[in-house]
């Protein structure tokens, strides 16, 4: 099966910083998803984008499907945006998602 | 409120017994999903359902069982052949030709 490659998996950033997690994946895709896990557990979407680029307040992503990579950029982080994020991709058309491992980001104020 | 609904948060087992997990939705979502999570690891299929009275086994469907009878809800039964249960349980939902699957709150089982 399709496989999901997050870096780095572990993040420290001082409030205020801009940071780029990378998300590399094994086969063409349909569907490219970006999560993030709040502490609680709760999954939230953030952005559908199996190619181009999006941008969503502080966020931004981009997806390069050709070279099978999604970057996702976060400016200005504050500490509410810690928490586990999370790539997600269907390699399969069957619109099931194969995930990776996540970045673990921790925002200090 | 629309959603995705899970139930309970908390779930304690005995081991050697089976526990049903539930999950309902009521945004009108065709296509269902239960994935298991381990702490500091990515989400993994279980099982999933297109389509009411249909479903599909994931990844890792062993140990598992589900039903779909009503559009709106996608029990889980973790059986005592799961050999490693004690996880982190998330139901999604997906509207059919949609592009993001939605996620519930999940359960956390732990096995005793």
């Amino acid at each position: 099966g399709i496989q999901v490659e997050q870096s780095p998996p572990d993040l420290i950033l001082q409030e205020g910083a801009n940071s780029t997690l990378r998300c590399n994946f094994s086969d063409s895709v349909n569907n490219l998803q970006w999560f993030h896990q709040n502490p609680w557990g709760q999954l939230i979407n953030l952005f559908y984008i199996p190619s181009g680029t999006k941008q969503n307040g502080r966020l931004s992503a981009t997806t390069v499907a050709t070279e099978r990579y999604s970057l996702l950029y976060i400016s200005s982080s504050q500490t509410t945006d810690s928490g586990v994020y999370f790539c997600a991709v269907d390699g399969s058309g069957y619109s099931t998602l194969t995930f990776g491992k996540g970045t673990m980001l921790l925002v200090s104020p | 409120d629309g959603g995705i609904t899970q139930s309970p948060k908390y779930l304690f087992r005995k081991e050697g017994q089976n526990v049903t997990l539930s999950c309902e939705q009521n945004l009108n979502h065709d296509a269902m999903y239960w994935y298991r999570q381990d702490p500091g690891q990515g989400l993994r299929l279980i099982y999933y359902s297109q389509i009411v009275n249909d479903f599909q086994k994931g990844d890792i469907a062993e140990g598992y069982s589900v039903s779909r009878e009503k559009k709106e809800s996608f029990p889980l039964t973790v059986t005592s052949a799961q050999k490693n249960p004690t996880a982190f349980y998330l139901c999604a939902s997906r509207q059919n030709g949609g592009e993001t699957q939605y996620f519930g709150p999940g359960t956390r089982l732990l096995v005793l």
